[in-house]
């Protein structure tokens, strides 16, 4: 049982492009994380969201807690956007999703 | 530098051989966790613990065992790996454990059981 879903779970984009990245999840929770993981494998935290909208730079990352759906946006793509990215909604514990593997072609 | 380490980072074995895995944060986080990451499975927990002394099974516990006698450290141990095993791990930590908390990941150990 998946209570994660990432869409989609490959992306190639033309630098420049506008990304979107989806996740739903199926479970109560408090707050939700999106990561990045780039190709040497070490994983970094760019948000935690508990409704509403964040931006750093050129990311952007929105939540509507009623319909359980987060995204993920990058505007402007830039070949080091390159990475998967993991949805990770946090209710009594952490849920994973799978991830989204973004290639950003210069 | 704030950072959560690991080693060895890389480790192939063979079947059966004890192995430990080491991690070490220096923020002084209560939280620390261990995950283990598969192709298309995602992020795993194996085991956590709210502080020293206090450790609970995650989701996929079976075959691993750690321990938490300082704040700092909290090490894997494989006491029999299995070829089953072989997966990327990662060490985590966070202040509290709390979902707004963030969390800071190791560099990640791949380990492949011959």
């Amino acid at each position: 049982k998946n209570e994660v879903e990432q869409s989609p779970q490959n992306l190639t984009a033309q630098e420049g492009e506008f990304i979107t990245i989806n996740c739903s999840y199926s479970v109560g929770i408090s707050a939700l994380h999106w990561l990045q993981q780039h190709p040497g494998g070490g994983i970094v935290s760019l948000f935690m969201l508990s409704s509403g909208k964040k931006k750093h730079g050129r990311l952007i990352a929105t939540i509507n807690i009623q319909e359980k759906h987060s995204s993920l946006h990058i505007t402007a793509s830039h070949p080091r956007d390159s990475a998967v990215y993991i949805c990770a909604p946090h209710g009594n514990q952490f849920y994973f999703g799978t991830g989204t593997s973004l290639t950003v072609i210069p | 530098e704030a950072q959560v380490t690991q080693n060895p980072r890389y480790l192939i074995t063979v079947t059966g051989k004890k192995l430990t895995v080491t991690c070490s944060q220096n923020m002084n986080h209560e939280y620390m966790s261990w995950y283990r990451q598969d192709p298309g499975l995602g992020l795993r927990q194996i085991y956590y613990s709210m502080n020293v002394e206090v450790t609970d099974k995650g989701d996929v516990p079976e075959g691993y065992k750690v321990s938490r006698k300082e704040k700092r450290n909290f090490p894997l141990i494989l006491e029999s790996p299995s070829p089953n095993q072989t997966s990327l791990y990662f060490c985590a930590s966070s202040l509290t454990g709390g979902p707004s908390d963030t969390q800071y990941f190791g560099p990640g150990t791949r380990l492949t059981v011959l």
